[in-house]
């Protein structure tokens, strides 16, 4: 079965420092997320991508962010300069298209910011 | 903007009972309703969802249920199992845009 997948499962960065965290999403989706998950609460969401340009983004997606489709099957997220508080679970998540609300959630990448 | 809540924060049952997960939401135009499973070290996965227009729907041994006057959504598991053991997100959407989050169940299943 189709999955989404995310690279690294562990990433550790310093704070000031840039990190791209990367997803595939599954190959026939149109629809691409990026949520985090702050240690022991709820699952937040970013950003939302469609036909290469932002749909929705969070007052969280500040300037710090942001999101690209370089090629036909990768999605990233970058943080220009990390800070303490962006310590969380990366989950990107994908849907096939807009009469399909189903989101499929990949591991995860874990940021440790130091 | 939405806010959703998550009831309760923790649950333990004994194997074979069943297990109650409730969720409110505020913003009427939520027309979408995920539950995730999430086990440790994983990304949520998605188990059932239901939409506005539908007021139960079940697989197997999950089901949940959706109350629009009263706005709020339930998951109900039944027949639990060791594995049914891990933690459990609802959410609330409106046509599949941005999902908003409970705060997430630890569900623990005593064998």
């Amino acid at each position: 079965e189709p999955e989404v997948t995310q690279t690294p499962s562990h990433q550790v960065t310093q704070m000031g420092q840039e990190v791209i965290l990367r997803c595939v999403p599954i190959s026939n989706h149109l629809y691409f997320y990026w949520y985090r998950q702050i240690l022991g609460q709820k699952v937040e969401f970013l950003v939302s991508f469609y036909n290469n340009e932002i749909s929705e983004k969070s007052e969280i997606f500040d300037d710090q962010f942001s999101v690209e489709r370089p090629d036909g099957s990768n999605f990233t997220l970058k943080i220009r300069s990390t800070k303490l508080e962006d310590s969380a679970m990366y989950f990107c998540a994908s849907t096939p298209g807009r009469s399909s609300y189903e989101q499929y959630f990949g591991p995860g990448t874990r940021l440790t910011v130091t | 903007g939405e806010n959703v809540e998550q009831h309760p924060s923790t649950l333990s049952v004994q194997e074979g009972d069943s297990a109650v997960i409730k969720c409110t939401y505020s913003d009427s135009a939520s027309n979408y309703f995920p539950w995730y499973k999430q086990e440790l070290g994983k990304g949520p996965q998605l188990i059932i969802d239901i939409r506005s227009n539908v007021g139960e729907k079940k697989d197997q041994r999950i089901a949940v249920t959706l109350n629009k006057t009263a706005k709020h959504f339930s998951l109900h598991i039944t027949e639990t199992q060791p594995e049914d053991s891990a933690v459990y997100f609802c959410a609330a959407s409106i046509s599949g845009n941005q999902f908003y989050f409970g705060t997430g169940t630890s569900l623990t299943v005593i064998p």
